[in-house]
């Protein structure tokens, strides 16, 4: 079936630090992916999303490509801020239609 | 703007009691979702509703029931609450089909005593 992997956490980095959080995914067809963003205590916010491949999808610094040729959603951002500090979830949507799938997670902590 | 409102954002309540968590939504989307978050266990799915009065189980439905009397409420029930039940508690909503997200509420920290 359908699942979602992405990086294990946490990550620490240093404000101003370039952010990699890698997201692999199997799915039959053409899922549409999504990068969603938890803040402590808060629900999940939608922070980007690509819906075919090599849709580019960004949001406040953030970026994400669709690589259907690697299965991959990886989410990059070139100059962390310590507001950045979250926890982050790599998610699909199948081409059937209602199902989704999220990965563990990804803690992002960013020190001054 | 999207919205889905969940009733509570902080609950206590007593092993044993019948416990009611609700969420609405303004955006007209026929499916909606229940989650638990646990650390390290990321979002597990309880139930969804792909329509009013229609509901399929999830990966953990045991010690949960759901309601859905109209297309923008969906209800989480705990009908005799345990203290493993003490969690995070997410509600989400999508469109019936296509490729848009899930939007999720704030979710509501229940706690069992």
């Amino acid at each position: 079936g359908d699942s979602v992997t992405q990086m294990e956490g946490p990550v620490t980095l240093s404000e101003e630090a370039c952010l990699t959080i890698n997201c692999t995914y199997t799915a039959t067809g053409y899922p549409s992916l999504f990068w969603y963003v938890q803040y402590p205590g808060e629900g999940l916010q939608l922070l980007l999303k690509a819906t075919k491949a090599d849709d580019k999808g960004s949001n406040k610094g953030f970026e994400a490509t669709y690589r259907k040729e690697t299965t991959s959603f990886h989410l990059e951002k070139g100059s962390v801020q310590v507001s950045d500090s979250a926890v982050y979830f790599c998610a699909l949507r199948s081409n059937t239609g209602n199902q989704f799938y999220f990965g563990t997670g990804t803690s992002l902590t960013v020190i001054p | 703007d999207v919205k889905v409102t969940q009733s509570s954002r902080y609950l206590v309540k007593r092993t044993g009691e019948k416990v009611f968590l609700e969420c609405v939504q303004d955006m007209d989307h026929e499916n909606m979702f229940w989650y638990r978050q646990d650390p390290g266990l990321g979002l597990r799915l309880i139930y969804f509703s792909y329509d009013v009065k229609m509901k399929e189980k999830g990966d953990i439905p045991e010690g949960y029931s759901v309601s859905r009397e109209k297309k923008e409420r969906f209800s989480l029930i705990l009908e005799s609450a345990s203290t493993n039940q003490t969690s995070m508690y997410l509600c989400a909503s999508s469109s019936l089909g296509g490729r848009q997200p899930q939007h999720f509420g704030d979710g509501t920290r229940l706690s069992i005593l």
